[in-house]
């Protein structure tokens, strides 16, 4: 089975840092990716990870462990334009498919 | 680059009637196309995966009779939802994929597909 679990939704303030958390439990694991998504909106892609680690580009930052199949989203100096659902997504190899998280709407507030 | 349009981006119809939503990848060539479904506060599932000149892979639950895709070319995949309910009223959003861009999916911006 596929299970790929996040929290439904979480609150922070303007400024801080904020994790968001990802679990799975899939067979044939290729890569996670996180994407950011406004109400109404496609998914905008944040950030990919393949190997094991931290990878950093600007304010996100993603982390992958794929012996614990958990990885986390990190938001730094929130602002309030980071007010979104933020998905992650497990790709598949073999059929290059993404199966989506349950999504995380995060509210930043002032 | 890397930009994938769908049309329209809304669309109202009627109980009983099919409805056409067209996902194209504009500069980039795409032999994989895939077909999502988001319902209000929730994420996104797959429906079905489309391939170029093949027919599509539907993932488990989805009706490959009620939703027909067709990937004629590479740069164009069609969703026809068939004899629409209000229950298939969602927003449906395409993807593609860039061979070319290891295996990053681009999004299009989605059809809100409302059925009286």
């Amino acid at each position: 089975g596929q299970n790929i679990d996040q929290p439904t939704e979480m609150t922070a303030t303007e400024g801080a840092i904020v994790q968001i958390n990802c679990t799975y439990q899939t067979s044939g694991f290729n890569g996670l990716f996180w994407y950011q998504q406004h109400a109404g909106e496609a998914p905008t892609f944040l950030s990919y990870n393949v190997l094991d680690g931290l990878e950093e580009k600007g304010r996100f930052s993603s982390f992958l462990s794929r012996s614990k199949g958990y990885s986390y989203l990190l938001l730094k100096e929130l602002q309030m334009k980071d007010s979104a659902s933020y998905l992650c997504a497990v790709l598949f190899s073999g059929t290059y498919k993404y199966i989506f998280g349950t999504g995380t709407r995060l509210k930043v507030l002032a | 680059g890397a930009v994938v349009s769908q049309h329209p981006s809304w669309v109202i119809c009627k109980s009983g009637t099919s409805v056409k939503i067209e996902c194209r990848s504009l500069d980039f060539q795409a032999t994989t196309m895939f077909w999502y479904r988001q319902f209000p506060k929730q994420s996104l599932m797959l429906m079905a995966t489309s391939n170029e000149g093949s027919k599509a892979t539907y993932e488990q639950g989805v009706e490959k009779d009620k939703f027909l895709i067709n990937h004629a070319s590479l740069t164009l995949s069609t969703l026809t939802v068939t004899s629409a309910h209000p229950e298939d009223s969602s927003f449906y959003i395409c993807s593609a994929r860039d061979v070319n861009r290891y295996n990053e999916q681009f999004f299009g911006p989605g059809t809100r597909l409302t059925v009286l």
